[in-house]
């Protein structure tokens, strides 16, 4: 079935450093791809997303290509902030609202 | 912007005994609302679709006389574990769909804990 491989943690980088977390996905059509982030005592919020192949989803300083050919939106930073220590979760879903998949969730930790 | 709230954040009970779980959208209506369960270090899984004033929809593998899911306004449903057990412990997180926003947007709650002793 539809799934989503993301690299798993804890990863831990020191300030203004570059940032990737991989994530892979294997689906029989088109999915739709997302990257959400989930801060410590909050909800998991929508960090990007995009919708079909070669869309680059960005938001505050974060990207992730939709890549068709490696199956892959990986997520990168290019200068990690200390506020960016998180739990960082790939996605996708097909069709509609009703088929989200997430990966197993990454937790980032950004020490000063 | 869209706050999802839930209720309780962490609950510990008894094994035999029945919990609810609120969920609430805060600042919007929503007329789909998801129900997820998460293990340690594992995905999110899809429980239950659930639709303001009809029954909900649930994954395979899902017992629905083990989990009952009411959605009786557009701005609240409820999850109830009934006669938990210690395996129901899980972390339960829930999300909402706007009325007014169409395609893929889910604002998801902070979670809830629960530890069926």
């Amino acid at each position: 079935g539809d799934s989503v491989t993301q690299m798993e943690g804890p990863v831990t980088l020191s300030e203004e450093a570059f940032l990737t977390i991989n994530c892979t996905y294997t689906a029989t059509g088109y999915p739709s791809l997302f990257w959400y982030v989930q801060y410590p005592g909050e909800g998991l919020q929508l960090l990007l997303k995009a919708t079909k192949a070669d869309d680059k989803g960005s938001n505050k300083g974060f990207e992730a290509t939709y890549r068709k050919e490696t199956t892959s939106f990986h997520l990168e930073k290019g200068s990690v902030q200390v506020s960016d220590s998180a739990v960082y979760f790939c996605a996708l879903s097909m069709y509609n609202n009703n088929d989200m998949r997430f990966g197993a969730g990454t937790r980032l930790t950004v020490k000063p | 912007g869209a706050v999802v709230s839930q209720h309780p954040s962490w609950v510990i009970c008894k094994s035999g005994t029945s919990v609810k779980i609120e969920c609430r959208s805060l600042d919007f209506q929503a007329t789909t609302m998801f129900w997820y369960r998460q293990f340690p270090k594992q995905s999110l899984m899809l429980m239950a679709t659930s639709n303001e004033g009809s029954k909900a929809t649930y994954e395979q593998g899902v017992e629905k006389d083990k989990f009952l899911i009411n959605h009786a306004s557009l701005t609240l449903s409820t999850l109830t574990v009934t006669s938990a057990h210690p395996e129901d412990s899980s972390f339960y997180i829930c999300s909402a769909s706007p009325l007014e926003i169409v395609g893929h947007t889910q604002y998801f709650g902070p979670g809830t804990r629960l530890t069926v002793l």
